[in-house]
């Protein structure tokens, strides 16, 4: 199985501070990762698909990059609605795998 | 729009079986679509259990769980439903169904509790 070796484990920032968080993965997965927000209570929210592609609806403020196997999820101007939990997945390989998560607090 | 409803909640014993249902609407249902079922265990990262083409009635399951796990689907109710078995402990989880295609997992489920206890 592929590993998503997701950092920092939890983040606490500031409302306007730019924030980023990466996902290592454990052998190469071309584009095939989406980055999904979970806010408490609630279900995920597709943010990024394909590494960089922002999903419909979804504010300009994420955006996703990748270098080889590190993908990095990036939240500019960060406000008090982006506390939450976010998490990378590969669909690359079956079984498809997730990070651990990155809990954001502000 | 796309909407996935699950069944509700369920409290099991250790060694039974769950089946859980997810009816989809907002989209074609059987021309090149899937559903997938994921789980979230307190404390764990989301774990993939496997998928179905609504179309054809194909799955592919994790190795993890073969023997266990059944996912089927009822075409004309636009429903899918996974069937687990020898439940224990481990199995305690919300269960998701997600809606497949392009891009994966747009849509989700609103999750359903399985409690598995003596």
């Amino acid at each position: 199985d592929i590993q998503m070796t997701q950092s920092p484990s939890s983040l606490s920032a500031s409302v306007g501070d730019r924030v980023t968080v990466t996902c290592q993965a454990s052998q190469d997965i071309s584009k095939f990762l989406n980055w999904f927000q979970q806010r408490p209570g609630k279900v995920p929210k597709l943010l990024i698909y394909d590494a960089t592609s922002l999903q419909t609806g979804v504010s300009s403020r994420f955006s996703g990059s990748r270098v080889g196997t590190d993908f990095i999820l990036t939240i500019t101007s960060l406000q008090p609605e982006d506390i939450a939990t976010y998490y990378c997945q590969q669909y690359d390989n079956l079984p498809y795998t997730f990070g651990q998560g990155t809990k954001l607090q502000i | 729009q796309v909407q996935l409803v699950q069944s509700g909640a369920e409290v099991k014993r250790p060694g039974a079986s769950v089946k859980l249902s997810c009816e989809a609407s907002g989209y074609s249902f059987n021309n090149k679509n899937a559903i997938h079922w994921l789980r979230q265990a307190p404390g764990q990262p989301f774990e993939w259990l496997g998928w179905i083409n609504t179309g054809n009635g194909n799955t592919r399951l994790s190795q993890k769980f073969q023997g266990r796990l059944n996912i089927t689907r009822d075409t004309p109710a636009t429903t899918a439903y996974m069937d687990l078995s020898s439940l224990t402990s481990a199995d305690t989880a919300v269960y998701f169904c997600v809606k497949g295609g392009r891009p994966l997992f747009d849509s989700w489920g609103q999750g359903a509790l399985v409690t598995v206890s003596s």
